[in-house]
């Protein structure tokens, strides 16, 4: 059983629709880091979270502890958004990652 | 401020060879945490080291070791490699430990191994 699990594993969406990728996990967790990575492999943090919610930009990410979940939004969505995005959870002295999101914003 | 370095960004070896990747972390971060990253398995945790001792080690064979100096610079090895270590390998930095502190990683753009 993964630690991590994320949905959907692909997702097609036009330019200018709002996005949602969920996360759901099962270890206590201190934080929650929502990670982009691009063809080429670099990965670049969007976000981490330990409680409620944050912004950036066009980025919403949110998490419900009790829950353990999480979700990433992306509003008004652009073919640069296009790219694999990555639930990881850091708990038990490790990171724990999801299998990823794989987006394609389509003009 | 510069960001974590990884050096090579490509390296191809041969089955039974050794290898070595470097991970420079940001200035002033203590610890660095190594990935490795493949289509079948996406990204696994190897292992961390703070204050040049591992703190924590996935679920991977001995083949695979680091080490880190006192600048924080880490290095990890694979020995007698084999196809399937054929991955992207990540590292990132922080200020802390992972998981003892609420605070940011920062990943480097990685080591593309192939192993022929």
């Amino acid at each position: 059983k993964n630690e991590v699990e994320q949905s959907p594993q692909n997702l097609t969406a036009q330019e200018g629709e709002f996005i949602t990728i969920n996360c759901s996990y099962s270890v206590g967790i201190s934080a929650l880091h929502w990670l982009q990575q691009h063809p080429g492999g670099g990965i670049v943090s969007l976000f981490m979270l330990s409680s409620g919610k944050k912004k950036h930009g066009r980025l919403i990410a949110t998490i419900n502890i009790q829950e353990k979940h999480s979700s990433l939004h992306i509003t008004a969505s652009h073919p640069r958004d296009s790219a694999v995005y990555i639930c990881a959870v850091r708990g038990k002295g490790q990171f724990y990652f999801g299998t990823g999101t794989s987006l394609t914003v389509i003009p | 401020k510069a960001g974590v370095t990884q050096t090579p960004r490509y390296l191809i070896k041969t089955r039974g060879q050794q290898v070595t990747l470097s991970c420079s972390p940001i200035s002033g971060h203590r610890s660095v945490s190594w990935y490795q990253q493949t289509p079948g398995q996406g990204l696994q945790f190897l292992f961390e080291y703070f204050s040049e001792t591992q703190r924590n080690k996935g679920n991977f064979p001995g083949r695979f070791s680091g080490r880190q100096f006192s600048n924080s610079r880490s290095e990890m090895n694979v020995s007698t490699l084999e196809l399937g270590d054929s991955a992207l390998y990540l590292c990132a930095s922080s200020l802390t430990q992972v998981g003892v502190a609420y605070t940011e990683a920062f990943f480097g753009q990685g080591t593309r191994l192939t192993v022929v």
